[in-house]
C-alpha cells in the first residue's frame, strides 16, 4: 500500500488561508488522493478527494501536483472548526486493496482566534 | 453526505466478557464495511474489511476469532471482541461504502474501556 507523509503539526491564524501539504511519493496509478479531518473522540469526516485534476469543493481545495507524488489542501479562510488532525490517504481503486484506506500519522492544524 | 451510527457510543466491560458493536448506514445501502482501532495520540489502524454475505478479510496481524465480524445485511455490520483484555481498550471505528469506493463514510466511533 502506497504510504503518505505529512508534516506532524500546522498553525494558522483566523480568517487566514490554510495549506496542507502531504506527500505520496509511491503512489499508484489507480490510487485516488482523499483528505479526511477528525477531531478529537469522532470519525474522520471526508473532506476532498481527486485522481490527477484539482478539485474545488464547498469546504476547500484540492491541488494535486502534475506527478501526483504531493497533493496540497487548501483551506480558503480558516475558521476555528476547522482546528482538527488532517489526514491524506489514497484510496486503491484496482488490486487486492480495493477500496482500502490506509491513513498515515496526519497533521494537526492549531487555528488561532 | 450519507449518515453512518454506531452503537454503543462508549461501553466499559470486564476483562473476559464479549462486546458487540455495531455500525449502521442509515439513508444508503453499504456494499462494504470497513472496521478501524485508534489507540490515543495515533492514527487510525485498519483491522478487517467486510463485504455483505461473505466472510471479513482481516489484516495482517489482527486476530479473526478475537475479532468476530459479520456483515449480514446492506445496511449493518457489527463487530464482536471476544474475550476482551484491557490491551483492546481502544476507540473502534467504522466506515461504509457503497459501489462507489471514492467516498467512505465514518461512523462516530466507540470508545471501548477494559476493566
Amino acid at each position: 500500500d502506497a504510504k503518505t507523509t505529512q508534516p506532524n503539526s500546522m498553525e494558522s491564524n483566523e480568517e487566514e488561508p490554510v495549506h496542507l501539504p502531504c506527500n505520496h511519493s509511491t503512489i499508484s496509478g489507480t490510487d485516488y488522493i482523499h483528505w479526511y479531518r477528525q477531531l478529537p473522540s469522532q470519525g474522520p469526516e471526508y473532506v476532498i478527494h481527486g485522481l490527477t485534476s484539482n478539485v474545488n469543493n464547498r469546504m476547500a481545495s484540492l491541488a494535486i501536483a502534475e506527478d501526483r507524488k504531493s497533493s496540497t489542501l487548501i483551506l480558503h479562510r480558516a475558521t476555528l472548526r476547522d482546528a482538527a488532525v488532517y489526514y491524506c490517504p489514497l484510496i486503491n481503486a484496482g488490486g487486492t486493496s480495493y477500496g482500502k484506506l490506509t491513513f498515515g500519522q496526519g497533521t494537526i492544524l492549531t487555528v488561532h482566534p | 453526505g450519507a449518515v453512518v451510527s454506531q452503537h454503543p457510543s462508549r461501553v466499559i466491560c470486564k476483562s473476559g466478557t464479549s462486546v458487540k458493536i455495531e455500525c449502521r448506514s442509515l439513508d444508503f445501502q453499504a456494499t462494504t464495511m470497513f472496521w478501524y482501532r485508534q489507540f490515543p495520540k495515533q492514527s487510525l489502524m485498519l483491522m478487517a474489511t467486510s463485504n455483505e454475505g461473505s466472510k471479513a478479510t482481516y489484516e495482517q496481524g489482527v486476530e479473526k476469532d478475537k475479532f468476530l465480524i459479520n456483515h449480514a445485511s446492506l445496511t449493518l455490520s457489527t463487530l464482536t471482541v471476544t474475550s476482551a483484555h484491557p490491551e483492546d481498550s481502544s476507540f473502534y471505528i467504522c466506515s461504509a461504502s457503497s459501489d462507489d469506493y471514492y467516498e467512505q463514510y465514518f461512523g462516530p466511533g466507540t470508545r471501548l474501556t477494559v476493566t
